[in-house]
């Protein structure tokens, strides 16, 4: 099993459109990343959450981690195709990080 | 540039032979993960280096796997007896300490036939 759980796998909108994916785990982290992988690129980081209910907003994206810092969402407002991609999440926890299998997002114009 | 580099950038071999790929990381960063892309899905952990020493090989598949690495430096992933089950993009990322940013190469592209 999977140590963050990612929901969900896949998700198609059409473009302008709201969605949220989510990052959950039984384990508390000291931080938790959000990265963005684009097709034939590895992924490159988006934003790091710290505190337990910490909110942080880039452009149309908003990233909240949970108050026992265990899970965390990600929250895109009038999705554009630019914003197709592979999103991962990554909790850092004992000097370790890991990811989960990521939700891969496909915006249609 | 400064980034993470990997070579081969595309690998393309038989069934049953060997393979070297090879990782070098961003200067002064002393974490080093190795992690496997099949097509369409997310990353699966492959092993982890803290300097030259790896603390953690759990995602090793198999005994036909294995990582070294050098001088705090360069690594290399070889894959022994290549399956056709092997072929994926195999993605290196380096960071400054285990908990910071990961900053990923281009990965190798192998495809076994």
């Amino acid at each position: 099993t999977q140590l963050l759980e990612q929901s969900p796998q896949f998700l198609s909108i059409q473009e302008g459109e709201n969605l949220t994916v989510y990052c959950n785990s039984s384990s508390v982290f000291s931080s938790l990343q959000w990265y963005r992988q684009e097709p034939g690129e590895g992924p490159v980081l988006l934003v790091t959450v710290v505190t337990g209910g910490e909110v942080k907003k880039l452009k149309r994206l908003t990233f909240q981690f949970g108050d026992a810092r265990k899970d965390s969402s990600l929250h895109i407002t009038a999705a554009q195709p630019g914003d197709t991609g592979l999103y991962l999440c990554a909790g850092v926890r004992n000097n370790d990080m890991r990811f989960g299998a990521g939700t891969r997002l496909t915006v249609k114009p | 540039g400064a980034g993470v580099s990997q070579s081969p950038s595309n690998k393309v071999t038989e069934k049953g032979k060997d393979v070297e790929l090879r990782c070098d990381p961003i200067s002064g960063h002393t974490a080093l993960y190795w992690y496997r892309q099949r097509l369409g899905q997310g990353l699966e952990f492959l092993i982890y280096f803290q300097g030259n020493s790896a603390p953690d090989k759990s995602g090793l598949p198999s005994d036909r796997f294995s990582a070294e690495r050098t001088g705090e430096s360069v690594s290399t992933l070889t894959i022994q007896r290549t399956q056709q089950e092997d072929s994926a993009v195999y993605l290196c990322a380096s960071s400054l300490i285990a908990e910071n940013e990961q900053f990923f190469g281009p990965g190798t592209r192998l495809t076994v036939l």
